[in-house]
């Protein structure tokens, strides 16, 4: 299986607002709730941020939301800071009973 | 705190084999379902496989399928992969990873990653 398809970078200043697409298929984002997207800087293991869908996990900035329409899901940041500079990777549950990442997202901010 | 603490990552040559543990503290193990991702240098990352919290279910990923095998001991609250016939695409940092509740394919809690380098 193919890796979910991100734009490979992206880049806002302090206080933006935007957001990143992750695309799948039917057989994956498309039919199934359980999309979740990580933060990772560099050199340190991943941080949930959102999972099935629009949750947040307990600690994390209300500034991150979640959404899907059809076979893409998004992540949203509102108000970016610079801490929010690191790479965004989405995940899928799958028709395979498998899990397919996305191939990141590196976040700049300017 | 929750803890994973990964272990038995090495340099080994092309066609070797490798065990991974993965060592969990400050939750219910026993209750948890378990995955390992790995992400190859300067790369994303790569889900491996999974197993369900009484090893019932247990998946992976076409790349690895028939070669690694996952496994846990949760009596000793430990995750393994038994990593055989070694090639150099396998080369990753793998990490143990929590589900943040059984069928959720999300995950809360991740170790520091273990690394794995295939070479001759």
């Amino acid at each position: 299986q193919s890796a979910l398809t991100q734009p490979a970078s992206v880049s806002g200043s302090p206080g933006q607002s935007f957001t990143i697409s992750c695309t799948g298929t039917s057989s994956d984002v498309g039919a199934y709730n359980y999309v979740s997207w990580y933060q990772q800087h560099p050199g340190k293991a991943p941080k949930l941020m959102i999972y099935e869908v629009t949750n947040r996990p307990s600690g994390v900035s209300n500034r991150f939301s979640g959404s899907k329409s059809g076979n893409t899901a998004s992540l949203t940041i509102s108000g970016l800071q610079a801490e929010d500079e690191a790479d965004y990777y989405c995940s899928s549950f799958t028709s395979s009973s498998t899990v397919l990442f996305g191939g990141g997202t590196r976040l700049t901010v300017l | 705190e929750v803890q994973l603490v990964e272990s038995g990552g090495d340099l080994v040559r092309p066609g070797g084999s490798l065990r991974l543990s993965c060592a969990a503290s400050g939750f219910t193990f026993s209750s948890s379902g378990m995955s390992w991702v790995r992400q190859a240098p300067g790369k994303g990352l790569e889900w491996v496989s999974c197993i369900s919290s009484g090893s019932s279910y247990i998946y992976y990923a076409d790349s690895v399928k028939g070669r690694f095998t996952i496994s846990r001991d949760n009596a000793k609250h430990s995750l393994f992969l038994q990593m055989n016939s070694l090639r150099a695409e396998d080369t990753a940092v793998y990490y143990c990873a929590r589900e943040i509740y059984y069928d959720s394919s999300a995950y809360d809690y991740w170790g520091q990653g273990t690394l794995v380098s295939v070479s001759s």
